[in-house]
């Protein structure tokens, strides 16, 4: 099993439309979470942080149910702009004490007029 | 300097050849990490650097790649006598986590990539 996964997509919506991408993670020792955007031929850039209590910024809001190890981003009134890949990122706990970021293979977002 | 910085931004090699490629991150980021991405693929770890040691290595494919961190600062990532299955975008970034805490609420800044191809 994948240590975080992730629907590949891709997610062909309208402009205006709300999508929502679920992700999950294998290790419930995984101490932090993130959302990072990733546009074609571009390095990952970050997109928020993930927090227990849900976490909100602008049109984009994120979610984690860590009893069931689950992930979510939403994204209201998408726009143009947003077509790109959003990567789910966990970071797992490593022998040694330090950390480390796992990605997923990312999902897809095409969002047409 | 302002951002992660990575040298080359593109290299052609012919099979068989040496590369060096180099990161040189956010001043006083003291981790350090090299991933790799073949296209349409996701992120593969390479390998972390926490100042100058490498904690962990465990995602570098073979014994033809091998990275160092000197002054706690510039990296080089080299891949001895390339292969075909080499070309990827490598990417560098750095954090200012130590020893991880701190990751927590950071993430990582990336690299734009050294975009490898191999001939």
């Amino acid at each position: 099993r994948k240590e975080v996964e992730q629907d590949p997509g891709p997610f062909n919506v309208p402009e205006g439309a709300t999508v929502a991408f679920n992700c999950t993670y294998s290790n419930s020792a995984s101490q932090s979470f993130f959302w990072y955007r990733q546009d074609c031929r571009k390095e990952p850039k970050l997109l928020m942080s993930v927090y227990s209590s849900g976490n909100e910024d602008g049109r984009f809001t994120a979610q984690l149910n860590r009893a069931s190890q689950y992930i979510s981003l939403l994204i209201r009134d998408s726009k143009l702009s947003d077509s790109a890949t959003y990567l789910c990122v966990v970071n797992m706990p490593q022998a040694g004490g330090y950390n480390k970021l796992i990605f997923g293979a990312g999902t897809r977002l095409a969002v047409h007029p | 300097g302002a951002g992660v910085s990575q040298s080359p931004s593109n290299k052609v090699t012919e099979k068989g050849k040496d590369v060096e490629l180099r990161c040189d991150p956010i001043s006083g980021h003291t981790a350090l990490y090299w991933y790799r991405q073949s296209l349409g693929q996701g992120l593969e770890f390479l390998i972390y650097f926490q100042g100058n040691s490498a904690p962990d290595k465990s995602g570098l494919p073979s014994d033809r790649f091998s990275a160092e961190r000197t002054g706690g600062s510039v990296s080089t990532l080299t891949i001895q006598r390339t292969q075909q299955e080499d070309s990827a975008v490598y990417l560098c970034a750095s954090s200012s986590s130590l020893r991880g805490v701190g990751l927590a609420n950071y993430g990582y800044t990336f690299g734009s990539g050294t975009r490898l191809t191999v001939v």
